[in-house]
Order: structure tokens, then sequence, then C-alpha cells
């Protein structure tokens, strides 16, 4: 089946960093979506990407849909200690189905 | 609107107990799905439903998992008898058709 990988799997940096990770997958994807999952909490949706190419913005989050279809990437600018938590991609299995394959996450850990 | 609510957050049980998770997804969305999320094997498809119908199954891990969604507003996942391997965060989450998902915030199971 498919598979998200996700890169860093962890980082560690200090409040006001800027951030970037990305998220490749074995086969093309139609749909790039960005969730965030605070502790104790369900993943939240932070940012869809619906074309290759596409670049989007949700505050201090930017977001790419690669040219490819292949890969995505995430960049928190001016880290805050509210970005703490793991940062999943995800895209539907196939073109048109709900079925959601989520990557294997980044921990992002911010230090004071 | 209160989002996807789930019960209970958390649950204890002993070794061959049956256990019952619930779910009531956001009202007028026609997708509802069940996650089960681990540190091993991070977030994991159970089964979706589409209109209240199982569409795939094919996550469940093994006939002592079942769920069933006898209308749009009410899910239930049923392990029995539940052993110490399915500790786990269960999520349930829906969506409206061709929108990202909203999770619930999970219950976290333990069986000793």
């Amino acid at each position: 089946g498919q598979q998200l990988n996700q890169s860093p799997q962890s980082m560690f940096i200090q409040e006001g960093e800027d951030v970037s990770m990305n998220c490749t997958s074995s086969s093309i994807f139609n749909t790039w979506l960005w969730y965030k999952q605070e502790p104790g909490e369900g993943p939240v949706l932070l940012i869809a990407l619906y074309k290759a190419g596409e670049l989007t913005s949700n505050g201090r989050l930017t977001a790419q849909f690669g040219i490819t279809r292949k890969d995505s990437f995430l960049n928190i600018s001016a880290s805050i200690p509210s970005d703490v938590g793991i940062y999943f991609c995800a895209g539907p299995s196939n073109f048109g189905n709900e079925k959601l394959t989520f990557g294997t996450g980044t921990r992002l850990t911010i230090i004071p | 609107d209160a989002g996807v609510i789930q019960s209970p957050r958390h649950e204890v049980t002993e070794m061959g107990q049956e256990v019952t998770l619930r779910c009531k997804p956001i009202s007028g969305h026609d997708y509802l799905f069940w996650y089960r999320q681990t540190m091993m094997r991070g977030l994991e498809l159970l089964i979706y439903f589409n209109n209240n119908v199982p569409i795939d199954d094919s996550g469940m891990p093994e006939d002592r998992f079942s769920a069933k969604m006898p209308n749009a507003s009410f899910s239930t996942l049923k392990i029995q008898p539940s052993e110490p391997r399915d500790s786990a965060v269960y999520f349930c989450a829906s969506s409206l058709t061709g929108y990202g998902y909203t999770f619930g915030s999970g219950t976290r199971l333990t069986v000793v």
C-alpha cells in the first residue's frame, strides 16, 4: 500500500527559529493535508493542498504541494511554545477516495 | 458545533473483558472513521463508514474487533475479549465528502 515518510522524525529547536519538515510518498497524491496533534488530543487539520505546485499559508505556517505530486513540505516561521506537537502529513489513498493515509509524523519540541 | 465526541476518554480494563468505545460524529458528515494510534505503528485506519454503511474494514486486526453505526449520529467500536496488546489511543473522525477529517479527542485504552 501507499506509504508516507516524514522527516525529520523529531526536531528540537529554540523558540523563534524557523522549522521545515517534509513528507514523501511512494505514489502520486492528488491532495495533501497537514495535521497537528497536541498531547492528549486528536490531530487537527492545519492546511489542505489540492494542486501540484500550490503554496498555501495559514498564519506562520506555509505548506507546498510538490511538483512531482509525491512530496509536500511544511514550514513554520518564528516558532513559539504552542507549536509543540506532532505534525502529520496525509493524503487520500486513491483519487476521490475518502480513506486517508497518514505519515509517520514529525515531533516538534521547542527549547525555551 | 461540539465537534466529534468520543467516550470514554480513558478506559482501564482487565484482559478478557469486553470494551465498547463510542463516537458521535459531526452532524451532517457522511463519513466516519475509526483509527488506532500506538508509538510503534502510528495512526492505523481500522474501519470506515459512508452513510452508516461499512465500506472498508480491512484494518480491523482480528475478529475480536467489531464496529457498528446504527444511525448517522452514533458509532461503536467493540473489542471482545480485550488483550493487553489492544492498549492504544482510539480515535474517531468524521468528514464531509471532499474535505479533511475532524478527529475526536480519543479514548485511551489500557488493558491490564
